[in-house]
């Protein structure tokens, strides 16, 4: 079946640090990879998506890389700020339209100053 | 973009008491709702599939006659918790993919509804 991956957190880290959180996943076909954000409190937000193999998902100074060769999309930031600190989740869909997104477990980002 | 608005945000309610949660679709119609729970410090889990005029499609696990669910319209899906109780407090999230409507940018969530239950 479909599943995702995803480092287990928490990760905390300084101001202007870099970011990677590690992502992969495994699916029949060609999946679309997203990455969101949850804020304490809130809903899930879209942070990046990338939808064939060698796409590059970029939002906000995040990025990631559809790597079908590693069935990876691991998130990368240069330069992390107090305010990124949330908890991102991986997911998959399976493209077929009326399916539900496949989440990791998610990871959680303290950034401190 | 499209918009999932999903009431309400917060509800504390008794226990054996009923709770509706509904999610709305704004400006697409919706076909196709999801449902998640999610614990606290956990990942989002799948409860069940609501399609317009039909039954809903729930996850192995999930009690159908726990958590009703009602999508009447291309526009509404609801989620009632029957006969609450302390276990059930969680965070449910609704979602939706307005591509299946012609629309883009992939699915789109609602804003959570945390639910305690005393």
């Amino acid at each position: 079946g479909n599943s995702v991956t995803q480092m287990e957190g928490p990760v905390t880290l300084s101001e202007e640090a870099f970011l990677t959180i590690n992502c992969t996943y495994t699916a029949t076909g060609y999946p679309s990879l997203f990455w969101y954000v949850q804020y304490p409190g809130e809903g899930l937000q879209l942070l990046l998506k990338a939808t064939k193999a060698d796409d590059k998902g970029s939002n906000k100074g995040f990025e990631a890389t559809y790597r079908k060769e590693t069935t990876s999309f691991h998130l990368e930031k240069g330069s992390v700020q107090v305010s990124d600190s949330a908890v991102y989740f991986c997911a998959l869909s399976r493209n077929s339209g009326n399916t539900p997104l496949v989440f990791g477990k998610g990871t959680r980002l303290s950034v401190i100053a | 973009g499209a918009v999932v608005s999903q009431h309400p945000s917060r509800v504390i309610c008794k226990s054996g008491t009923s709770v509706k949660i509904e999610c709305r679709s704004l400006d697409f119609q919706a076909t196709t709702m999801f449902w998640y729970r999610q614990f606290p410090k956990q990942s989002l889990m799948l409860m069940a599939t609501s399609n317009e005029g039909s039954k809903a499609t729930y996850e192995q696990g999930v009690e159908k006659d726990k958590f009703l669910i009602n999508h009447a319209s291309l526009t509404l899906s609801t989620l009632t918790v029957t006969s609450a109780h302390p276990e059930d407090s969680s965070f449910y999230i609704c979602s939706a993919n307005p591509t299946l409507s012609g629309g883009g940018g992939g699915y789109t969530f609602g804003s959570g509804t945390r639910l305690t239950v005393v």
